[in-house]
This record gives structure tokens, sequence and C-alpha cells, in this order.
């Protein structure tokens, strides 16, 4: 999977919206972009995917640069519970099935 | 629809012992996938497999590490003669398939202390 950058840490107030960002300048045509999280003591979580299109659903928005060399996780009003890190992961299914995770960002809220 | 199941929760193992980790997948998943998440590490591949095989194993250490998941039963990983550096906690994920889609659901992770 190619590399993704991400800051190491991020903070949030709780209720306001949040902007985690996420470089891949290397990504290639068929790479999907997916982003997963984990809560402390948690297993990861997916919360969102997509390829070219921005995406929504009920966890979150993904906004993908028109270039693709880049997107953005986008959390429309942070909770507390939304204190995690935050992997933005790169997957090629031609090179294999498994998730290649990151550092990460670590997204710490506010009350 | 339960989600992901992994036992036990905490496992302590002295060294030299056997770690035996099981996880059930998701109703109706088929596709099983170990990760381990070494102390202030991030988390890492191991293992990829289907029912009765093997996909792929390019993550495990060479030694002392296996898994399978049988026709019948949980994916199990063992771990012979656990060494102190094996303390980590190990997640299982689970998914239908593996379309360009696919989602991996996380069971919540066994953590593994050898003392």
């Amino acid at each position: 999977d190619a590399k993704t950058t991400q800051p190491n840490s991020m903070e949030s107030n709780e209720e306001e919206p949040v902007h985690l960002p996420c470089n891949h300048s290397t990504i290639s045509g068929t790479d999907y972009i997916h982003w997963y999280r984990q809560l402390p003591s948690q297993g990861p979580e997916y919360v969102i995917h997509g390829l070219t299109s921005n995406v929504n659903n009920r966890m979150a928005s993904l906004a993908i640069a028109e270039d693709r060399k880049s997107s953005t996780l986008i959390l429309h009003r942070a909770t507390l519970r939304d204190a995690a890190v935050y992997y933005c992961i790169l997957r090629d299914y031609n090179a294999g099935n498994m998730l290649t995770f990151g550092g990460g960002t670590r997204l710490m809220v506010k009350p | 629809n339960a989600g992901v199941m992994q036992n036990p929760r905490h496992l302590v193992r002295r060294r030299g012992q056997e770690a035996r980790l099981r996880c059930s997948p998701m109703k109706g998943h088929s596709h099983v996938y170990w990760y381990r998440q070494l102390p202030e590490e991030g988390l890492k591949f191991m293992v990829y497999l289907q029912k009765e095989n093997i996909i792929d194993e390019s993550g495990m250490p060479k030694e002392r590490f296996s898994a399978e998941f049988p026709k019948e039963g949980p994916s199990i990983l063992r771990i012979q003669q656990v060494v102190r550096g094996d303390s980590a906690a190990y997640f299982c994920a689970s998914s239908t398939n593996t379309g360009m889609t696919d989602t991996q659901y996380f069971g919540p992770g066994t953590r593994l202390t050898v003392l």
C-alpha cells in the first residue's frame, strides 16, 4: 500500500467540526482511501472510504482532492466519544487484503 | 448480529508457555485477519485466512506462531514458547469478501502479557 502522512495529534473543542488531513502523494489509480479509528482500549472501527468523489455517511464525511494526493476526514460535530486515533489507509486490492496502519492522528476533544 | 468476538480478553502467560487466542467472526463472514499491536506502536498485519485456508501469512513471525480457521469453530492464533516480546494486543477482524469496498470489522482484542 502507498504511504500516507498524517499529523501526530490534533485538538478540537466539543461540538465543533474537525478536519483531519491525510497526504498520499504517491497514490495510484486503483487505491481506495479508507479511514478507521481506534478508541482507547478498543479494536479499530471502520469510518468511511472513497475513491474519487466526496463521500458522506452517518459518522463522517470524506473530502478527496481533485488530484487525489490528499484527503480530509470531517467530523461535523465532535463529541467526547470521538477522541481516538484516526488512521488514513490506502488500499490497493491488487496488492493484498491486509490493512496497513501508519501512526495515525490522535484526536483529543476538549469539553 | 453479534460483532467479532475474541477470547480471552486478557491472557497472562509465563515465558515458555503456549498462548491460544480465539476469534469468532461476524455471522456470515468467511474471511479472518489477525493484527498485532505492540505497546506504543501501530497495528501490524499478521495473517489472513479463509475457511480451512491460509491466504496470506506474510506478517507472521517465522517461528512459534501459527494460525488456523477450521471449517467449524473459531479461528485460533497460537503462540508457542512465548517470550516477553510477544506481550501485545492481538486483534482479529472479519469481512464478507475481498471486493474493492471490503470493510474489516474488528474485535475488542486479546491483551497478552508474558511474565
